[in-house]
């Protein structure tokens, strides 16, 4: 069973260079999201999906874009990376396309450093 | 600002204490969860309460749900050093279904 799958686990980022961070999830779930975790912050919302074709944003999208074209994978694109942007990043998943009442699987985080 | 605020930030016992950490809002939700959080890994997800009033009963961890649906709190009986972690509340407000919001956490460290 993989579960919710993040790649990659580490990266380093230049200022201004762009990346897309990886998720994907076995699991048939409708509902994908993508957190940030800073120290002290607990996680913040960044964007979600309640299922294939929609996105929305969360408490803190800009400079973030996603897409789902499939119900498997929900990638987060770092348009132009800035330092701020140093976080550790998580996405979760659960059954249905909301997720009041519903457990959220996590991936394991990507840790992403821009200098 | 914090739609859900916890409290304590930090907590450091001693192995055998008691200890509550609470988590507070203004806003109404269809549903409060608490997870926990070991380094390196991601949040698990401990209990959902639906109802307000609600009591849940984990082990030595007790759950409870505010009777306006504002607020729950988590209360640990007897500590013990693998309690230690970070703890977050987590809920969907009313007005939103679509977004799930958490707390900054409480980080937990219960020493032997």
């Amino acid at each position: 069973n993989a579960g919710v799958t993040q790649t990659p686990k580490f990266q380093v980022l230049k200022t201004g260079q762009s990346m897309t961070l990886q998720c994907a999830q076995d699991m048939n779930h409708e509902y994908m999201s993508w957190y940030r975790q800073d120290p002290g912050m607990g996680l913040r919302l960044i964007h979600y999906s309640v299922g294939a074709g929609i996105t929305d944003q969360g408490e803190v999208p800009n400079g973030y874009n996603v897409s789902r074209s499939t119900t498997e994978d929900f990638p987060l694109r770092l348009l132009s990376a800035a330092p701020s942007q140093t976080s550790v990043y998580f996405c979760a998943s659960s059954p249905t396309y909301t997720p009041s009442n519903q457990p959220q699987h996590f991936g394991d985080g990507t840790r992403l450093s821009i200098l | 600002t914090q739609l859900l605020e916890q409290s304590p930030q930090f907590l450091s016992i001693q192995e055998g204490e008691n200890l509550t950490v609470y988590c507070n809002s203004s806003s109404v939700f269809s549903s409060l969860q608490w997870y926990r959080q070991e380094p390196g890994e991601g949040p698990v997800l401990l209990v959902t309460v639906v109802t307000g009033g609600e009591v849940k009963k984990l082990k030595r961890l007790t759950f409870q749900f505010g009777d306006a649906r504002k607020d729950s709190s988590l209360h640990i009986t007897a500590a013990q050093p693998g309690d230690t972690g970070l703890y977050l509340c987590a809920g969907v407000p009313v007005a939103t279904l679509g977004r799930l919001y958490f707390g900054r956490g409480t980080q937990l460290t219960v020493w032997p």
